[in-house]
């Protein structure tokens, strides 16, 4: 069965330092794979999405990158975080119709 | 770019009283989605449709893909404590790509 994993859980981090939150896939190749923004008691927002290893699209002018280096591995980056980057990272995957399943979210602090 | 206008933006409502929401578009989507989040966690996936008119079930919930393929509706029936969360509509087109709404907050009196 494909399960998705997101780590951290939760992360504080000072305003200025770096940013790496990973996800990944297992049980399924070549997934398409997407990071969410949540801001507290809001909708989702759609940062980046790729279907294939090395192809990231971007949704929103922002901080942050996204990576692929693996078929079912997806890295959200930032250099330089900003208080504004708070909020609660999801990562999802999905293949073909059908929707999206979500991993379990990482919550950003940024102090 | 698409949206989805969801409505209600939140509900309070009694245990056991049904609860209904429903996401309009002014565009057609291929497939409709309810998904329902608990507090710090991620989105899962409730009930998905895809085609027009379908009607589908899943225990107390209902759900509706409209005619039109611009709407859908989510039906609760006897509402308990742990429908508490927040419930989100999402379409998806021709890309593979979902439009979500921007949720429905529902609050359940005991």
């Amino acid at each position: 069965s494909q399960t998705i994993h997101q780590w951290p859980a939760t992360l504080v981090q000072p305003v200025g330092s770096p940013l790496s939150l990973e996800c990944t896939v297992e049980g399924t190749s070549n997934p398409n794979l997407y990071w969410y923004r949540q801001a507290a008691g809001r909708g989702l927002q759609l940062l980046f999405y790729s279907v294939g290893i090395g192809q990231i699209s971007s949704e929103v002018p922002q901080n942050l990158s996204a990576s692929r280096p693996q078929d079912r591995q997806f890295i959200l980056s930032s250099k330089k975080l900003l208080l504004s980057d708070s909020g609660f990272y999801l990562c999802a995957w999905n293949q073909g119709a059908g929707g999206y399943t979500f991993g379990s979210g990482t919550r950003l602090t940024v102090v | 770019g698409q949206q989805l206008n969801q409505s209600p933006q939140s509900m309070f409502i009694q245990e056991g009283e049904d609860v209904s929401m429903n996401c309009t578009s002014s565009s057609i989507f291929n497939t409709w989605l309810w998904y329902k989040q608990d507090p710090g966690e991620g989105p899962v996936l409730l009930i998905a449709l895809y085609k027009a008119g379908e009607l589908t079930s899943n225990g107390r919930l209902t759900a509706q893909f409209g005619i039109t393929r611009k709407d859908s509706f989510l039906n609760i029936s006897a509402s308990i404590p742990s429908d508490v969360g927040i419930y989100f509509c999402a379409g998806q087109g021709g890309a593979q790509k979902l439009v979500f709404g921007q949720g429905t907050r529902l609050t359940i009196n005991p």
